[in-house]
């Protein structure tokens, strides 16, 4: 069956070390998304792509960036993590078109010391 | 920029019985779609159910249905039968859309609800 996952699950750091959080899916979706979800935002949009070689940032995408060299992954790199990164992040992806359902992974929870 | 808002923090419901869920949104276009995701404690997203914003009946899910009011810009979902494993997060989302319904993928999310069902 397709899925989509995302490693490490729980990820503790000390601020300014850099992270690499992974998302791979094998639905063959175009689309990624990354979201961090904090309470009282619900999910927040960082980056996303809609193909290989694509990506774009979204309402929160200051310290973290992303790259797209092919179809199944999207990793999201903090730089230089920071205490206000701590929060779970999801990524999704989606086929695109009218059939827009996005399916997400199980998420990465991550604290920054 | 489009916003989603959800002003009910914390909802509770006795089993069995009927619970809605509140979400406003506001954006200045006119094709888009909005979903509802539920997020139980394992914290995997769960799409609920989906709308079009051009049409005009509202969907149906099993025991889930939406009332979809484009003009207030409300989009609220009604949980009946309540089931303990409805306890969960719920999620109002947005999306926009070309006209020809193409959906442009990012979703906006509103604060969540907290749904409790109480045996």
């Amino acid at each position: 069956d397709a899925e989509i996952t995302q490693s490490p699950r729980h990820k503790i750091t000390e601020t300014g070390r850099q992270v690499t959080l992974a998302c791979h899916q094998t639905w063959n979706h175009n689309n990624m998304f990354w979201y961090r979800q904090d309470l009282g935002h619900g999910l927040r949009l960082i980056h996303y792509s809609y193909g290989v070689q694509d990506t774009n940032k979204g309402e929160v995408s200051d310290g973290y960036s992303v790259s797209r060299s092919n179809t199944e992954d999207l990793p999201l790199t903090l730089e230089s993590a920071a205490s206000s990164q701590t929060s779970v992040y999801f990524c999704a992806s989606s086929e695109g078109g009218r059939t827009n359902e996005q399916f997400f992974g199980p998420g990465t929870r991550l604290t920054v010391l | 920029a489009q916003t989603v808002t959800q002003s009910q923090p914390e909802m509770s419901v006795q089993e069995a019985e009927t619970v809605t869920l509140s979400c406003t949104y506001d954006t200045s276009e006119n094709n888009y779609y909005l979903f509802w995701y539920k997020q139980p404690p394992s914290r995997q997203m769960i799409l609920v159910i989906r709308q079009e914003a051009y049409k005009q009946q509202n969907a149906t899910e099993n025991r889930f249905s939406v009332n979809f009011q484009k003009a207030a810009k409300s989009f609220s979902l009604k949980i009946s039968d309540s089931q303990l494993g409805d306890t969960a997060m719920y999620f109002c989302a947005f999306t926009l859309s070309n006209a020809g319904g193409t959906s442009y993928g990012k979703l906006t999310f509103g604060q969540g609800t907290i749904l409790t069902v109480h045996p």
